[in-house]
């Protein structure tokens, strides 16, 4: 069974840094790979996803991500962040196509300070 | 609009009362689930199916039925709610032929049992 990692609980920003959250999968095979967020008092979002090709992912709200298969890593990065970015990331997986059970990770807060 | 619904929106109930969430979704998506939102422990996908009269467990379907008699609908029913079924739950939709690239959620039903 697929699993997903984020070890990163809760990160704190400040206005105009650099943001890399952490992803990483446990699945032998083929994967889909999703970045969702949820902004206070609200449902969730597709922020990307990453089904096959171009490893690295483009986004909404200029936020991407990269997957390295070498290291199971489906990382999400925005060069920099506004407060209105403050919200709760997942990351998700999908192992096979036809498999349609999405295993998400356990969430990152993200707090960023004006 | 495209929308997924879920009702009641907050639910307080006692221990072995039985209850339905209502889920419905207007986009004639073939693919439904149910998560249930826990702190520190992200989503965890309850049931889900992959159209009428198909439905499959999550990671976490212990405690709960689920019934897909028409495409539009997926109740969520508790027939014996126990304190930690406690807990905030999404619905969501998504057409097959999309992906999770469509998934919709709903506004989510928050859930105390006492």
């Amino acid at each position: 069974a697929q699993s997903v990692s984020q070890h990163n609980h809760h990160v704190i920003l400040s206005e105009a840094a650099s943001l890399e959250l952490g992803c990483n999968y446990s699945y032998g095979g083929t994967v889909n790979l999703f970045w969702y967020v949820q902004y206070p008092g609200q449902h969730l979002q597709l922020l990307l996803k990453y089904f096959s090709g171009d490893p690295l992912v483009k986004g909404i709200k200029g936020f991407e991500a990269e997957f390295i298969k070498s290291k199971f890593s489906f990382n999400l990065r925005k060069p920099s962040v506004q407060w209105s970015d403050t919200a709760e990331y997942f990351c998700a997986v999908t192992a096979d196509f036809g498999n349609e059970k999405l295993t998400f990770g356990t969430g990152t807060r993200l707090t960023i300070i004006p | 609009e495209a929308q997924v619904t879920q009702n009641p929106r907050y639910l307080i109930t006692v221990t072995g009362k039985k209850l339905t969430v209502t889920c419905s979704q207007n986009m004639n998506h073939e693919y439904m689930s149910w998560y249930r939102q826990d702190p520190g422990l992200g989503l965890r996908q309850i049931y889900y199916s992959m159209n009428v009269e198909v439905t499959d467990k999550g990671d976490v379907p212990e405690g709960y039925k689920v019934s897909r008699k028409e495409k539009r609908n997926f109740p969520l029913i508790l027939e014996s709610p126990s304190p930690n079924q406690t807990s905030l739950y999404f619905c969501a939709s998504s057409s097959l032929a999309g992906g999770y690239e469509t998934q919709y959620f709903g506004p989510g039903t928050r859930l105390l049992v006492l």
